[in-house]
Parts: C-alpha cells; structure tokens; sequence
C-alpha cells in the first residue's frame, strides 16, 4: 500500500510570493491534516479536511489555506510569503473519525525555503 | 489547553544502554489519547504507539516500552539495548478523542546512540 505523498519535496521561494503545496493519501483515508515544523515553533498543526470540508483550524494567519478533492486529494496554500514561513511542511492522513484506529500517517514532507 | 511537554531536548547514549524519553501532558479532557512519532534525519514522522486515556496497561514491544501513568499525567517511553538505528527525533503528542486529527506535539527529544 503506497504511503502519504507530497510533492513537491523542496520549494525556494522569495518574500511575498505564494506557493501551493499537495499531498496524496494513502487510499481509503479521507481526512487530511497539515503540520507546519520549525526549530522554533516545533510540530504545530495547521488544519484538517475531511470530505472536502475543513473540519478543524489551528492558530495560523488566513495567509494559510487549503483545499481538498473529491479524491481526497489535498493542497494548502500560503499567500505573501514571509521568511518565517520557511519551515517543513508535513501532511498526515487517517481513516474517517469513526473508525477505531485512527493514527495518522505522515508524508515525507515539503520543505520551504523563503529568501 | 492541551500542553505536551518534553523537558528533555537532547540525550546522548552509547549503543547497548537502556534509554527512557519522559513526556508529560495537559488535557482537561476526560478521554485522550497519546502518541509517541519517530522522526529520522528523512523527515518523515513514524508512528509508534497509540494509548487512549482508559488504558493504563503498560505496553512492550520488542525493545521499546511505554509506561503510561494517568495520575502523574505522564507517557514515558524506554528504548531497551539502543541501537544506532534508534537515533531521530522522538515526539509525544496528544489528541482529544475522536480528534486524533489534530495532534497537539511537544518539542521532541533528540536521541543519539554512539556505537
């Protein structure tokens, strides 16, 4: 079974620019949640979809949004880039709420250089 | 709010010692759930355990344990015989119930194991 995929691995953008980013669950998972990892904020959680929907939101700017598809299928965006924004972004997949195992399986990660 | 808090940023072990990571949280939830991720110089966070607030058992599993005590809201876990493949990050976390999709992380602990 083929794992949570991001793509694309590495971005180098500049101040002010924006940049989508996507993520692939593994098949049958339908929520999806964003992870933002900086050395200094650490692992903070971004939001989740859930059959297209946005079922939960973490303390970020609207500068950060995101979207998901009919296939699951995810992509968060940031507008205005600031240099802060440089950090790993993870994207983690589970089964639907209901289900009595629900880890969530991590992609390998965009990592997002803003100069 | 709810808090994970890893006091330890870094340890350095020599290969064959017993190693114990120590996580300590904060819910005011009645029923939780805790996680324990492993994270290699890949990026790519590995689940390794889950354990819900009512489940006070202690788990092995090859050469990891966890201990997870409710009344010192504690989740620590021990490497047993280390091995310079366990050297990553490790992450507790904590999630409401039903809401394993959002993960609330402490701020890892950095593990290495000198041959």
């Amino acid at each position: 079974k083929a794992g949570v995929t991001q793509t694309p691995r590495y971005l180098i953008k500049t101040r002010g620019q924006q940049v989508t980013l996507s993520c692939s669950p593994i098949s049958g998972h339908r929520s999806v949640s964003w992870y933002q990892q900086t050395p200094g904020q650490g692992l903070q959680f971004l939001f989740e979809y859930f059959s297209e929907t946005q079922r939960n939101k973490g303390n970020f700017p609207g500068r950060f949004s995101g979207r998901q598809f009919s296939n699951s299928r995810s992509e968060m965006n940031v507008s205005t880039l600031e240099l802060g924004d440089s950090a790993l972004y993870l994207c983690a997949s589970s089964l639907p709420r209901e289900s009595s195992y629900n880890e969530q399986f991590f992609g390998p990660g965009t990592r997002l250089t803003v100069l | 709010a709810q808090k994970v808090t890893q006091a330890q940023t870094e340890i350095s072990v020599v290969e064959k010692e017993d190693v114990t990571l120590d996580c300590v949280y904060e819910t005011r939830d009645t029923t939780y759930y805790l996680f324990w991720y492993k994270q290699p110089p890949s990026g790519e966070l590995v689940f390794l355990i889950r354990r819900n607030s009512f489940d006070e058992q202690n788990e092995i599993s090859g050469r990891y344990s966890w201990n997870f005590q409710k009344s010192t809201s504690s989740f620590n876990f021990t490497i047993t015989a280390s091995q310079v493949v366990d050297s990553a990050v490790y992450f507790c976390a904590l999630s409401e119930a039903g809401g394993a999709q959002k993960l609330v992380f402490g701020q890892g602990t950095r593990l290495t194991i000198n041959p």
